[in-house]
């Protein structure tokens, strides 16, 4: 058990470009979830995902952010024409199994600035 | 919506002391998690409460649910510097079946000077 594991862990990107993060689960773990934490605030959901299937997603993820997990396992979250406000940390987390009484793992993050 | 609210927000205190991180909730819930976020790194599970009386405790950090006040305690006994963190409650508003979607506190920013 590797923990989840998440690329890159920083990515400074001009306004206007494309950023692509990625992140994978714990092994077996068939729910992944994607946060974002801005400087002195706790975490805010984005989406979920029930193996490949996304199955919640926030307000908060506009057009301009899509995410993906193709085969179930590893996912990727794009930002596309990237603004100053996405500037935050984007986090993955996991959790295993059936039911709702499961700890949710975080990884270490991926912290994006755009200028 | 599900409001959360943690106070203090910040809080300095010194070693040895005891002291309690309050975390109210705004619609029923009876899943409640706290998370330690140590400054630029991801969070760790301290404690997940399922149910209402529910209490857990791990070395100086008890934590605490009442479901009907809507209110979950995090108290820290005889505090040493290492505990030093900011530390997060977060509800689950339940409404992903199957799953957990959390809404986080601000955080209480924790610092124990020796």
């Amino acid at each position: 058990d590797t923990g989840v594991s998440q690329d890159p862990r920083h990515k400074i990107t001009k306004r206007g470009q494309n950023v692509t993060f990625r992140c994978d689960p714990i092994s077996e773990h068939n729910r992944l979830y994607w946060y974002r934490q801005t400087l002195g605030q706790g975490p805010e959901f984005l989406t979920y995902f029930q193996n490949e299937a996304q199955l919640e997603k926030s307000r908060l993820l506009s057009d301009r952010f899509s995410a993906e997990r193709p085969k179930g396992s590893f996912s990727t979250l794009e930002i596309q024409r990237t603004e100053q406000g996405d500037s935050a940390m984007y986090l993955c987390a996991s959790s295993p199994g059936q039911g709702k009484r499961n700890t949710i793992y975080f990884g270490e993050g991926s912290w994006l600035t755009v200028v | 919506e599900l409001k959360v609210e943690q106070n203090p927000l910040f809080l300095s205190m010194q070693e040895g002391k005891n002291y309690t991180i309050y975390c109210n909730y705004s619609t029923t819930s009876d899943r409640l998690y706290w998370y330690r976020q140590d400054p630029g790194k991801s969070l760790e599970s301290l404690f997940v409460l399922l149910s209402n009386g529910a209490v857990k405790q791990e070395g100086r950090l008890m934590a605490s649910l009442d479901t009907k006040a809507r209110l979950s305690t995090l108290h820290i006994t005889a505090a040493v510097h290492d505990l030093s963190a900011t530390y997060f409650c977060a509800v689950d508003e339940g409404k992903i079946q199957g799953a957990q979607k959390l809404v986080f506190g601000q955080g209480t920013r924790l610092t124990i000077n020796p």
